[in-house]
């Protein structure tokens, strides 16, 4: 049982846009920043949004996050094969005085 | 090129220690706290433990603590976690993880960041 929520699956096409929600609380998502990451099966995690909706250099703008008050959502848009990947939604939960991660999204292409 | 290499992984008997290491390079080490995060095979990230930049504040989750031990050699630029006791369900990779700031925990009402930067893990088997 995580203390972020995630779908446990998502899917789309080639050239849609999809979105992960990331559902927590007011000890976690609602005080702290949302990061998201990427791991392709077999790789070690990649950054993909850091502080709510920031990308790192690298990544490109088809991938956005957003946060809304005890939620957070990640899109990606122009959909591609490469993306396939989990992703992961984290935040500092002060109740825990921990870092919780949602359970992953395993993201498919059709 | 900036970078976390993990290493001393390996296959341990129920009850065994072992001690894990992560060698940052490309960036200067001791502005930044640093964290443990495993995956056991087939689930999900899962935060062990973190330590400031400093090596002055260490925390851990209440499934490892008094079994594992999170330190760092700032004049050596690595990370270490010793592990004792050790339990089939310790199976699972570690990844080292950094984070942006040199605190693991902010002050009070400030917003707190995760993990920007992580290495490319090694594999714990505890089985006998």
């Amino acid at each position: 049982h995580s203390a972020l929520t995630q779908p446990p699956s998502a899917s789309g096409t080639p050239g849609q846009r999809v979105t992960i929600s990331c559902s927590g609380g007011r000890s976690n998502i609602g005080n702290h920043y949302v990061y998201w990451y990427q791991q392709v099966p077999g790789s070690a995690p990649k950054l993909l949004i850091y502080r709510n909706y920031q990308r790192p250099s690298g990544v490109p703008a088809r991938f956005s996050g957003s946060k809304s008050g005890t939620s957070a959502s990640l899109a990606i848009s122009g959909l591609r094969s490469d993306d396939e990947a989990d992703f992961y939604c984290a935040a500092w939960d002060d109740t825990l005085s921990a870092w919780v991660f949602g359970g992953g999204t395993k993201l498919t292409v059709l | 090129e900036v970078q976390l290499l993990e290493s001393g992984g390996g296959l341990v008997q129920p009850g065994g220690s072992l001690r894990l290491s992560c060698a940052g390079s490309g960036f200067t080490f001791r502005t930044h706290a640093m964290s443990w995060v495993r995956q056991a095979p087939g689930k999900g990230l899962e935060w062990v433990s973190a330590i400031g930049g400093s090596g002055e504040s260490t925390y851990y989750a209440d499934s490892v603590k008094a079994r594992y031990t999170i330190s760092r050699d700032n004049s050596k630029n690595t990370l270490y976690l010793q592990i004792n006791s050790l339990r089939v369900d310790d199976t699972a990779v570690y990844y080292c993880a950094r984070l942006p700031s040199n605190v693991v925990v902010p002050a009070a009402l400030l917003l707190n960041d995760a993990f920007d930067m992580w290495g490319q893990g090694t594999m714990v088997t505890v089985s006998s």
